[in-house]
């Protein structure tokens, strides 16, 4: 998975708690991001990051928000999870460049109950 | 606004025949097309794009893809399925107008090879 790690791969947690997942890589890419896979919609992107403390948002940036403090790492945080929010997380590297491939970690599935 | 359309949830092909994943596309600029597929409890994975030039793509595993202007389709093939290409296939679109941050994926394909 082109050196792209996710934790945790799993995650069981209540309405109302914050969550945080962390996406970490070997590569050193300059571009991350966050998408979330629903049946039926196929990926989503959150939000992205194209650099050290430089984000924006996606299509569905509601109610999550990132942070990049170092190249490696990419956090994805849910200040106050909802049900809406139940679904798998993948990371994703590379893709800077309108041609460019992206790359994508093996995903985290996050339950609200 | 960009949107790429999957009109089949699910394709079921016999070991050894052709198999085909349909993609259509809309775009407003020059379009840039991808297909990745996800294997259980995967992530996505990288199996050709299209760019510019040649309309017959060739990417990993024996597949290839033909894009087709006129149509905006980017179909997915390979002339003689395995079983272990069953998986979720999906097609991705980049616009020229938007640059390369915005893909938008389809919904995605399963594609069921039996032996």
């Amino acid at each position: 998975d082109a050196g792209i790690t996710q934790s945790p791969r799993h995650k069981v947690t209540e309405t109302g708690t914050p969550v945080t997942l962390r996406c970490h890589q070997t590569e050193n890419h300059r571009y991350m991001y966050w998408y979330r896979q629903d049946p039926g919609h196929g990926l989503r992107l959150i939000h992205y990051s194209y650099g050290v403390k430089d984000t924006d948002k996606g299509e569905v940036s509601d109610g999550y928000s990132v942070s990049r403090s170092k190249t490696e790492d990419f956090l994805l945080t849910l200040e106050s999870a909802t049900s809406s929010q139940t679904s798998v997380y993948f990371c994703a590297i590379g893709g800077g460049g309108i041609t460019d491939t992206q790359y994508f970690g093996p995903g985290t599935r996050l339950t609200v109950l | 606004a960009q949107s790429v359309a999957q009109p089949e949830d699910q394709v079921n092909v016999a070991e050894g025949n052709p198999l085909t994943v349909k993609c259509t596309y809309s775009v407003s600029g020059n379009p840039y097309l991808f297909w990745y597929v996800q294997y259980p409890n995967r992530g996505l994975q990288f199996l050709l794009k299209y760019i510019t030039g040649d309309n017959l793509v060739k990417g990993s595993y024996g597949f290839e893809a033909e894009f087709n202007k006129s149509q905006t389709s980017f179909h997915l093939k390979k002339p003689s399925a395995l079983v272990s290409d069953s998986a979720l296939y999906f097609c991705a679109v980049r616009d020229s107008n938007t640059g390369g941050f915005k893909t938008i994926f389809g919904a995605g394909t399963r594609l069921f090879v039996k032996a």
